[in-house]
């Protein structure tokens, strides 16, 4: 069975510097495709980035960037120069390739920067 | 941008009454998904869809039924609402064109309070 864990309940930044949110995962299928969504403090949730899990290039969107280790089934989200609306909850999740599955969730990481 | 409406937005049920949550999506997306939010547990899966008057079951699916009549609705029913089912609960939907690799949109989010 597929299992997303993501361990850091919390984490509090300064504004301007880099964080690093960790994420595993377990999976026995050869194809997946690892996602994360931030949950802002209205609720909405909204998806960031994604990394396939055949693609050995780390996936980059704006200061978003993932750190793929694939022999650790694990991939780390990055923000670079925060902002304090980077403040947010941020959820890891997996989807595994075989047909007709659905996308499991990590337990999120609540992220607060501030100036 | 995909839209994904649910209704209602917030809900107080009384235990051992009926629930339904609804949730419609206007961009033709083959799976649609419920998750349920509880502190501590991010987003776990119910029940969800890949085509129109089939359901399948998620990781918590107890206590809960699904219905789609059609691709653009999918209702979360709850026939004997109990305690332990004060949550809230996000609908989602995704494409089907690039297979497991496409993400999810979410809507706002039902609000529900069993008293």
């Amino acid at each position: 069975a597929q299992k997303v864990t993501q361990t850091q309940t919390s984490i509090s930044v300064v504004e301007k510097t880099t964080v690093t949110m960790d994420c595993v995962y377990e999976t026995r299928d050869s194809s997946y495709f690892l996602f994360w969504y931030k949950q802002t403090a209205s609720g909405e949730i909204v998806f960031l980035i994604r990394q396939d899990s055949y693609k050995k290039e780390n996936a980059t969107v704006g200061h978003y960037s993932l750190n793929f280790q694939k022999p650790k089934s694990s991939i780390g989200l990055i923000i670079t120069a925060t902002q304090i609306e980077d403040s947010a909850v941020y959820f890891c999740a997996m989807r595994e390739g075989s047909n007709n599955n659905a996308p499991r969730f990590g337990a999120g990481t609540k992220l607060s920067v501030k100036p | 941008e995909a839209a994904v409406t649910q209704s209602p937005r917030s809900k107080v049920a009384v235990t051992g009454g009926k629930v339904t949550l609804s949730c419609h999506q206007t961009n033709n997306h083959d799976y649609m998904y419920w998750y349920r939010q509880d502190t501590g547990h991010g987003l776990r899966l119910i029940h969800y869809s890949y085509v129109a008057d089939s359901t399948e079951k998620g990781d918590i699916p107890d206590g809960y039924k699904a219905s789609r009549p059609s691709q653009e609705n999918f209702s979360l029913i709850l026939e004997l609402a109990s305690l332990s089912q004060t949550a809230v609960y996000f609908c989602a939907s995704s494409d089907a064109a690039g297979g497991s690799a496409e993400t999810l949109y979410f809507g706002s989010g039902t609000r529900l309070t069993v008293l």
